[in-house]
């Protein structure tokens, strides 16, 4: 069975600055999707990053990006340039090929951003 | 557009009683999921709907769990018996199909708490 792990329970970072966000994953297949959503205090799952794995370029989307290392199974996100509104739960998701479906999330990363 | 709705946005209920969560999905989408989010813990996935069928109920978590769909639009998740452990944040989600290019949009949850 595929499995998500968020080995960061809880982050900080300092307004303006960078953080990592790590993300690891255990699949026996080739052909899959990897997903970072944000949870806001008001619980609304937002998708903020999607990345192909048959595809080698690592996806970018304004200030996020992701670093993703098919053959380690790893699937990090990096915030630039962090802002307040970024403080919120991060989620990192696996969409398996022949899936009917549903994702399989981690159990996220509490990021705080200070001011 | 309008997004995901959810319905009662908390509901504090006794234990033993039945407890019913409202799901109205972005029009059109045929797809729609049903999630669990347990205090400290990532979303575990319950149910799906394509149009008004379910055709895996293997996730719902006890046969105390139902859920249904109508006129392929909205759908309600039934807690029969309701027991503390029950006690979570239920997330629905809705997407255009059941592709994994296909995002999945999140209502704002229902917090249920059984005293």
């Amino acid at each position: 069975a595929q499995t998500v792990t968020q080995s960061q329970p809880e982050m900080s970072v300092q307004e303006a600055e960078t953080v990592t966000l790590s993300c690891t994953y255990d699949t026996s297949e080739s052909d899959y999707y990897l997903f970072w959503y944000k949870q806001p205090p008001s619980r609304q799952m937002i998708l903020v990053i999607r990345q192909e794995a048959y595809k080698q370029q690592n996806a970018t989307e304004n200030r996020f990006s992701v670093n993703f290392q098919k053959a380690a199974k790893s699937f990090s996100l990096k915030i630039s340039d962090s802002q307040l509104g970024d403080a919120a739960m991060y989620f990192c998701a696996y969409f398996a090929s022949g899936s009917q479906g549903n994702l399989i999330f981690g159990k996220g990363t509490k990021l705080s951003v200070k001011p | 557009g309008a997004g995901v709705s959810q319905s009662p946005s908390n509901k504090v209920t006794e234990k033993g009683k039945d407890v019913e969560l409202r799901c109205d999905p972005i029009s059109g989408h045929t797809a729609l999921y049903w999630y669990r989010q347990s205090l400290g813990q990532g979303l575990e996935f319950l149910i799906y709907f394509q149009g008004n069928s379910a055709p895996d109920k293997s996730g719902l978590p006890s046969d105390r769990f139902s859920a249904e769909r109508t006129g392929g639009s909205v759908s309600t998740l039934t807690i029969q018996r309701t027991q503390q452990e029950d006690s979570a944040v239920y997330l629905c989600a809705s997407s255009l199909g059941t592709a994994r290019t296909d995002t999945q949009y999140f209502g704002p949850g229902t917090r249920l708490t059984v005293l």
